[in-house]
């Protein structure tokens, strides 16, 4: 089945500034996503996106499919951005239908 | 719109007994689907219902089961409780299955003892 790699899995920041995350995928896919983990453990959505470019805020995302990478930037780090951040894939068809695979995460810390 | 439901938040229970989890969809939406957070083992996908039907099963032993009701809400049972089976369960829904953008529940954290 499909590989979903992150990194890196762990990350340390001052408030302010800026970072990238990524994610590796093994074959192409049909759903991309990006999560936060609140400390309750519920995942908030931050983008859907099996290809292309998206940004909402502070927050962007860029998928390369034939690259197989998807990359998460956040800009100008806040304390609130600390939290474990997944990124998740799906394949196409009957035997994949609603699996997400997902990586093991980047736990980021933000410092005031 | 309201968000995806889940019941309860929190629940302990013995080994050996079973227990019982709900989760009501986001309105419109008819696929729901199952994980499992463990800090071994990630997150695993347990299995999805579509309109009361099980399209999709993980790697799971068949004390795991769900069932999906005609109003789309969805419940998974674990029977034999081990101590392994302490997780946080999240279920997710979307509007057809996992090419479409999945929303997840606020989960329930169960503990085994």
């Amino acid at each position: 089945g499909i590989q979903v790699e992150q990194s890196p899995p762990d990350l340390i920041l001052q408030e302010g500034a800026n970072s990238t995350l990524r994610c590796n995928f093994s074959d192409s896919v049909n759903n991309l996503q990006w999560f936060h983990q609140n400390p309750w453990g519920q995942l908030i959505n931050l983008f859907y996106i099996p290809s292309g470019t998206k940004q909402n805020g502070r927050l962007s995302a860029t998928t390369v499919a034939t690259e197989r990478y998807s990359l998460l930037y956040i800009s100008s780090s806040q304390t609130t951005d600390s939290g474990v951040y997944f990124c998740a894939a799906s394949l196409g068809g009957s035997s994949n239908t609603g699996k997400l695979i997902f990586g093991q995460g980047t736990t980021l810390q933000v410092k005031p | 719109k309201a968000g995806v439901t889940q019941t309860p938040r929190y629940l302990i229970k013995t080994r050996g007994q079973q227990v019982t989890l709900s989760c009501s969809p986001i309105s419109g939406h008819r696929s729901v689907s199952w994980y499992q957070q463990t800090p071994g083992q990630g997150l695993q996908f347990l299995f999805e219902y579509f309109s009361e039907t099980q399209r999709n099963k993980g790697n799971f032993p068949g004390r795991f089961s769900g069932r999906q009701f005609s109003n789309s809400r969805s419940e998974m049972n674990v029977s034999t409780l081990e101590l392994g089976d302490s997780a946080l369960y999240l279920c997710a829904s979307s509007f057809f299955g996992s090419d479409y953008e999945q929303y997840f529940g606020p989960g329930t954290r169960l503990t085994v003892t």
